[in-house]
């Protein structure tokens, strides 16, 4: 079966940075592209990164102006966000999923900025 | 950036009535990297379609899709109470951005 699993998610401080992980399980995770997707409350959903499977291309949403890193360990199966000089605007369930369209989803972590 | 405006924004509806949502893009998108998604509270986004009309395995056949261009449509027919959730449309062929619309509310009666 299928699964992914976000964590690293909390509350932070504006100005503060967080990693987020996903654990990906039940597939051959090293041969799709994944993403990351956040939805803030009361909000829709919103794209925020795309890695290939070999890391080789990387997108962002250009609103995000550089905040955010998208890794991935094939070797461990696991993709990762950085998130850096955190705002309120970034307070949102971060989703991590599978794919291009994104064809399984993680339930998502929560991330909280708040002073 | 292209924007996805879907309308209406909400909209409620009977069992076994018929659900129509469109989704507007800003500029030409290929029917190639066009979706729908399905989300409902508490649980993660369910991708319905992809290449705007092909479902994805497990996606009864009540739920279908059409359009090209810049005007897409998702429809819902032989409406069931399971149904309630937010619809989003999701272009994801134009790099580097790749967007979703802003959601479609559907209450079943």
């Amino acid at each position: 079966e299928v699964q992914l699993v976000e964590s690293g998610g909390g509350l932070v401080q504006p100005g503060g940075s967080l990693r987020l992980s996903c654990a990906a399980s039940g597939f051959t995770f090293s041969s799709y592209s994944m993403n990351w997707v956040r939805q803030a409350p009361g909000k829709g959903l919103e794209w925020v990164a795309y890695i290939t499977s070999t890391s080789g291309t990387i997108y962002y949403a250009d609103s995000l102006q550089g905040r955010f890193t998208i890794s991935r360990d094939n070797a461990k199966s696991s993709l990762f966000l950085r998130i850096s000089n955190l705002r309120a605007e970034d307070t949102a369930v971060y989703y991590c999923t599978r794919n291009r369209p994104s064809d399984r989803w993680g339930q998502g972590t929560l991330v909280t900025v708040s002073s | 950036e292209i924007v996805l405006t879907q309308s209406p924004g909400s909209l409620s509806l009977s069992p076994g009535e018929r659900a129509t949502v469109s989704c507007r893009a800003s500029q030409s998108v290929s029917s190639s990297y066009f979706a729908w998604y399905q989300h409902k509270p508490g649980q993660a986004p369910r991708l319905l379609l992809y290449g705007a009309s092909t479902r994805a395995p497990g996606i009864p056949d009540r739920f279908s899709g059409s359009g090209s261009g810049t005007d897409f449509t998702l429809t819902i027919s032989r409406l069931e109470p399971e149904d309630s959730a937010v619809y989003y449309c999701h272009q994801y062929g134009t790099s580097p951005e790749y967007t979703f619309g802003q959601g479609t509310k559907l209450e079943i009666k």
